[in-house]
Order: structure tokens, then sequence, then C-alpha cells
């Protein structure tokens, strides 16, 4: 059964300053891995999307690196912001479509900008 | 971009009551999810559909059920509500090509 683990789950950084994200899965036969951001009481927004084949995907300040072998995903922002304050989730997707392309989610990151 | 909607931001039901969830889509996507999220268990999938009129179980399941007459609408179920059905529900829609899942805002319920 895929497990998906983000660690730590808290992190507080100065304005300015990069975030490193970490994300980890144990089972290397994903589909696809994607980054989610979550404000406090709303839903999930999503950020960058992984194939499998593919090995980082950048959208402005984001960077998001897949190493399927080791089991790893990383997101950068850079340059942060007190509006990047927020949990963020990553998700994994199994290689098997018929599952309905369901996702197993970490248990976030919840991240603190300070001015 | 995909836009998901659910048909309430908050609600609060009595235990016993029958409560419909809605969700709307407004792209031609074939499959849908609902999804509780709770402090400390994260995110867990109730039910699933890939297609109208079909449905799958998630990983929890009991005490729900749902309805897919329409591509574009999943509805969720609480069958007789519940103390412990208090939580945040969430709908998400994706594509069969890419299969990045859009979530809709949520709906947060408590049964008293």
């Amino acid at each position: 059964k895929q497990e998906v683990t983000q660690i730590p789950a808290a992190l507080s950084v100065p304005e300015g300053e990069n975030l490193v994200l970490n994300c980890s899965f144990t089972d290397s036969a994903i589909y696809n891995l994607q980054w989610f951001r979550q404000d406090p009481g709303k839903g999930l927004t999503s950020l960058l999307l992984i194939q499998s084949s593919q090995r980082e995907q950048t959208s402005g300040r984001l960077n998001a690196s897949l190493d399927k072998s080791s089991g790893r995903s990383t997101l950068y922002i850079a340059a942060s912001q007190p509006g990047d304050s927020a949990t963020y989730l990553c998700a994994v997707q199994g290689g098997v479509k018929a599952a309905g392309n369901k996702l197993t989610f970490g248990g976030g990151t919840r991240v603190l900008v300070k001015p | 971009d995909v836009k998901v909607t659910q048909s309430s931001r908050y609600l609060v039901k009595r235990t016993g009551e029958k409560v419909f969830l809605e969700c709307v889509q407004d792209m031609d996507h074939e499959n849908m999810f609902w999804y509780r999220q709770d402090p400390g268990l994260g995110l867990r999938l109730i039910y699933f559909s890939y297609d109208v009129k079909m449905k799958e179980k998630g990983d929890i399941p009991e005490g729900y059920s749902v309805s897919r007459e329409k591509k574009e609408r999943f509805s969720l179920i609480l069958e007789s509500a519940s103390t412990n059905q208090t939580s945040m529900y969430l709908c998400a829609a994706t594509g069969q090509l890419i299969y990045e899942q859009y979530f809709g805002p949520g709906t947060r319920l408590t049964v008293t």
C-alpha cells in the first residue's frame, strides 16, 4: 500500500529565504505526483504536476523535482513571501489507470513566512 | 481553468438527518472524487466515479453513498448523519489525459 510522508510537518522562515519542502513515497510505481497548496478553511489549489517520465516542473518561483527510484520529490519556492504562507501537500497517483486515478496524500507541511 | 463548485461552504445538520452535498464541474471531466479532511488524519477518499452512473468505494465509504446521474454533477449523501461525520468535505475532478486533480472550495459540515 502506497504511503506518502512529508517532513517537516511545519516550517517557519523569514521573508526572502528559499523554501524547500520534501515528500517521500514508498512505492515507486507511480503515474504522476502533484503538489497542492491549501489555505486555512479552503480547498486545494494545484501547483504543479510531474508525470512519472519527467524529472522536474517549473512555474514561476516554484520548481518541483521527482526522483522515482528513490521515492522522493522536492518543492522549491524561491524568494519566499508572506503570501506563500499555507499548507503544502503532495500526492501521488498510482500506476494503474483502472484504479480511477486515485491520489494518495501526504500529511502536508504547514509553512509560515515571517515578514 | 477547470472550475469545481460545491453547493455550500458551511452546513450545520442534526444527528439522524439525511444530508446531500453537491459538486459540479464545468469541464467535460470523466472522473470525480469525494474526500474528507480531518486534523491529524489528512485527506481520505470516500467514493469516486469514473463515468455517469458508475461509482467505486474509496478508503472510508461507510455511512456514505453517492449519485452521479449527469457527467458534471457528483453528489455525496449521508443517509443518517452522525457526529463523527463532522468534517471538511472536498470534491475533485480530473481529466482522462493528464489526470491533474482540481478541487472545489470545500464544505465544512457540522453535525450536532
